[in-house]
């Protein structure tokens, strides 16, 4: 079956702006994750739903980022006023039920600020 | 806090030569531990996963990782590398929340003709 994608696959935009980032996860799965990956490091957790209720969104830097599942399936991840800090790899995963249960990741975004 | 530490950004070895990539956790012993592979321009795949099952977990492509207490160590190995074996190879634990991932830094594996 489909696997967890994620849309667009790069992003390039100014300073200041306002960026959208799409998860779809794979059909079914309850739980999604978004994880952030910046150059030469490993990716750092970003925030955690379970349905549509973000269960932990601990790893969010500041309030500039933030996130949505609506229905429980597709996520977009928005960062408002982006600063060139923000450039990474934004990354996707889902899991079946969440908890130890195996997260499948998409293939990221890269945005690129400015 | 609980961290993972991969020793070598980049590990190089021959076709057919032993595949050893380290990984060590910090010194609270984590749920679960990782090992995921990201080839170029792909999502990160998960290799093999240790549950406490077994000490000795075998995961996808012929890779392996031995969970060691007394070391602290999750180390991946494969006895004879392959040229699809090229990408970076990243460990993984999980918090007390068991959902959370900590990363390690990445290894990116090269492997030589």
């Amino acid at each position: 079956g489909a696997g967890v994608s994620q849309t667009p696959s790069n992003k390039v935009t100014e300073k200041g702006k306002y960026v959208e980032l799409r998860c779809d996860p794979i059909s079914g799965h309850t739980a999604l994750y978004w994880y952030r990956q910046s150059l030469g490091q490993g990716p750092e957790f970003l925030i955690y739903f379970q349905g549509t209720g973000a269960a932990d969104d601990s790893g969010l830097p500041n309030d500039r980022f933030f996130a949505v599942r609506p229905e429980g399936s597709v996520s977009t991840l928005k960062i408002q006023r982006t600063e060139r800090g923000d450039s990474a790899v934004y990354l996707c995963a889902s899991s079946s039920q969440g908890g130890s249960d195996t997260q499948y990741f998409g293939p990221g975004t890269r945005l690129t600020v400015l | 806090a609980q961290s993972v530490t991969q020793l070598g950004s980049h590990v190089s070895v021959s076709e057919g030569a032993l595949v050893l990539l380290r990984c060590n956790y910090s010194s609270s012993v984590p749920p679960y531990l990782f090992w995921y592979v990201q080839y170029p321009n792909q999502g990160l795949q998960l290799l093999l996963k240790y549950t406490s099952a077994a000490t000795l977990v075998k995961g996808i492509n012929g890779f392996e990782a031995e969970f060691k207490k007394s070391e602290t160590s999750f180390h991946l190995t494969k006895p004879s590398a392959h040229m699809s074996d090229a990408a970076e190879y990243f460990c993984a634990v999980t918090k007390d929340s068991n959902y959370q991932l900590i990363w390690g830094a990445g290894t990116k594996l090269i492997i030589k003709p």
